[in-house]
Parts: structure tokens; sequence; C-alpha cells
């Protein structure tokens, strides 16, 4: 099975950029990356998504390599809002729908 | 609109019960998803409504039991339980197909006793 992975946790201060990698090698042509994060067992919240190339809206921007086996979520300016964990997710029209394994992001003063 | 609902927020069952629990979406969304998540653990699929037809079934035993009445109304029947099916039971929608935004409910905690 594909697997999707990312880092289990990390740290940011306030105010400075988090950089949230995860990996994706087995991605096949036709699946787009999202991402999600989830707030203290709430439902997952969407991000932002793309395909091929670099997205940015209000939350965040996605960067994602040219080969398309990784990407980068970036939230620009982190607060303590943004306290939650991560997940990118894979989807096309005939994959299976995997979340990846999530990265609790904490941010602090 | 964006929201879906899920009813009730919390459910606790022995397991000889049978519940059932509720989603809801007037978005006019035609895909409806059922996803289970485990403590510290990532959602993982469990059923796919696509126009009202179940189209992906994640191998999920039959004890579980999905239903789609109509275009905006999602229900997972419950019979038969064991406690380690006590998870946080996700529903999402998304407009047509697997491949696009998923907007997910709060979900409904469900603890077997």
């Amino acid at each position: 099975d594909a697997k999707t992975t990312q880092p289990p946790s990390m740290d940011c201060a306030e105010g400075r950029a988090a950089n949230l990698p995860c990996n994706h090698s087995t991605i096949s042509g036709n699946e787009y990356v999202y991402w999600y994060r989830q707030i203290h067992s709430q439902g997952p919240q969407y991000i932002i998504h793309g395909l091929k190339n670099n997205e940015t809206n209000e939350m965040a921007s996605l960067i994602i390599t040219e080969d398309r086996k990784s990407s980068t979520l970036i939230l620009p300016h982190a607060t303590l809002r943004d306290t939650a964990v991560y997940y990118c997710f894979l989807t096309g029209t005939a994959s299976k729908l995997t979340f990846g394994t999530g990265t609790r992001l904490q941010v602090t003063l | 609109d964006t929201e879906v609902t899920q009813t009730p927020k919390h459910l606790v069952m022995g397991m000889t019960n049978k519940k059932s629990l509720k989603c809801e979406q007037h978005m006019g969304h035609r895909a409806m998803y059922w996803y289970k998540q485990k403590a510290k653990k990532p959602p993982e699929l469990m059923f796919v409504y696509s126009y009202e037809k179940l189209s992906i079934n994640e191998s999920v035993p039959s004890r579980f039991s999905p239903e789609c009445p109509n275009s905006s109304l999602l229900n997972l029947h419950l019979h038969a339980l064991q406690p380690e099916d006590s998870a946080l039971y996700l529903c999402a929608s998304s407009r047509q197909g697997n491949q696009e935004t998923q907007y997910f409910g709060p979900g409904t905690r469900l603890l077997v006793l």
C-alpha cells in the first residue's frame, strides 16, 4: 500500500513560518495532494490542495516538488490558534483515500 | 452553508444494542463518506456514497451498515459492536467525487461497553 508519511511533531514560535513536510513517494499522476488540520478531535478542516503547481490561499502555501514525491505546507505567520494536527491526504479518481500519519504542530509564545 | 452536521455528539452503547449515527449536509454535494478515527491516529475511510449509491466499502465488518436515504442524508447503523469499535466517527461530503475537497462534520464519539 502507498504510504504517506509525516514527522510526528513540530514546534514553531508564534509569528514565525511553520513548514510542515509530507512524503508521498508512491503518488500517482492523477492524485491530488490535500492538506487538512484537526483541532481538539473536531472534524478535519480543509486548508489547501494542489496537483503539480505550487498553490497559495489566505491560510497557507503549498509547495510540491517537481517529481511530486513530497510536499510542504507553509503557514507564513503561525499563531497559537494554528496549534493542531496537520494531515496530508492523497486523492484521485481510482485511489484509496488515505490520510498521512499526521504532524502535531505546537505553536508557542 | 458549508456545514456538515452529525448527531448525536456522543453515544454510549452496549454490545447488544442497535443504534444509528446520522449525518446531514445541505450543500448539494453528491458524495458522502464515513470515516473512523481512533485516538492519536489519522481517520480511516469506511464507506463512500456517490449519487446515493455505495461506491466504496473498505472491508468494513457487517456490524456497521451504511444507508443513504437521499442526497442530503447519510446514516450509519450499528449492531452488535465490540469495545474496540469505540472511536470518533466522522462524516464528510464533497461536491461530486472523491478527488474533490471534503467537508467534515464534528464527529460522533462512540463508546461501546
